[in-house]
């Protein structure tokens, strides 16, 4: 069964600090995985998108890292802002041409000041 | 661009009423879906559509039906409501579908309904 699951379910940390959430997917055969920022009350907003053969792909202050091989990525936070406080979704998609994206339960990151 | 708008915001609903969730794109997407997101879980696929007049059937589809008649435009119709369609409905749309790496899914705001 096609599954992404996302690690931590919830974290805090403090203003500054860096962060790793982690994410681990089934689905086979892989297209792309994508990085998701959802801020509450709002639809997700995408953040990275990365192939087989992308290990790591970065877009600001946060970089993701694909480990096809394993089928796990990670999604790096550096010198964290408030304004970072969001859920993060992991969707992993599969074989070209499917409409098929399959979205994790998410990571709720609250940054403290 | 507005970009993919949801109407209404939020609604409460009695069991056994019906009403219409609107979506509209101005990004001339092929593809557009419907999601709900329960708390603590990930988005569900409830339907979705490759173009005006396609329509299929995603994960969650029972007790929905939706109708693409234009590209922009895509309601989700919920009859008969029960307290298991308590949710929030997000709209999204792309030109590709999710195989494709240069695909990037918009999502509207969402819609929170109740079901009472």
């Amino acid at each position: 069964k096609n599954q992404v699951e996302q690690s931590p379910q919830s974290l805090i940390i403090l203003e500054g600090k860096n962060c790793t959430l982690q994410c681990n997917y089934t689905v086979s055969p892989f297209s792309n995985l994508r990085w998701y920022k959802q801020d509450t009350g709002r639809g997700p907003v995408s953040l990275t998108i990365m192939t087989f053969s992308e290990n790591t792909k970065s877009n600001g202050r946060y970089t993701a890292t694909l480990d096809a091989d394993t089928k796990q990525s990670s999604l790096h936070i550096t010198a964290s802002q408030l304004s970072d406080s969001a859920s993060y979704i992991c969707v992993v998609s599969g074989t070209s041409g499917t409409y098929k994206y399959i979205f994790g339960t998410g990571t709720r990151l609250k940054v403290l000041a | 661009n507005a970009g993919v708008t949801q109407t209404p915001k939020f609604r409460i609903l009695k069991i056994g009423q019906s009403m219409t969730l609107q979506c509209t794109q101005d990004m001339n997407h092929n593809y557009m879906y419907w999601y709900r997101q329960d708390p603590g879980m990930g988005l569900k696929l409830i339907y979705y559509s490759v173009g005006a007049g396609i329509t299929d059937k995603g994960e969650v589809p029972n007790g929905y039906n939706v109708s693409r008649s234009t590209t922009e435009d895509f309601p989700l119709r919920l009859e008969l409501a029960a307290p298991s369609q308590t949710s929030v409905y997000f709209c999204a749309s792309s030109y590709l579908g999710g195989g494709f790496r240069t695909d990037t899914q918009y999502f509207g705001p969402g819609t929170r309904l109740t079901v009472l």
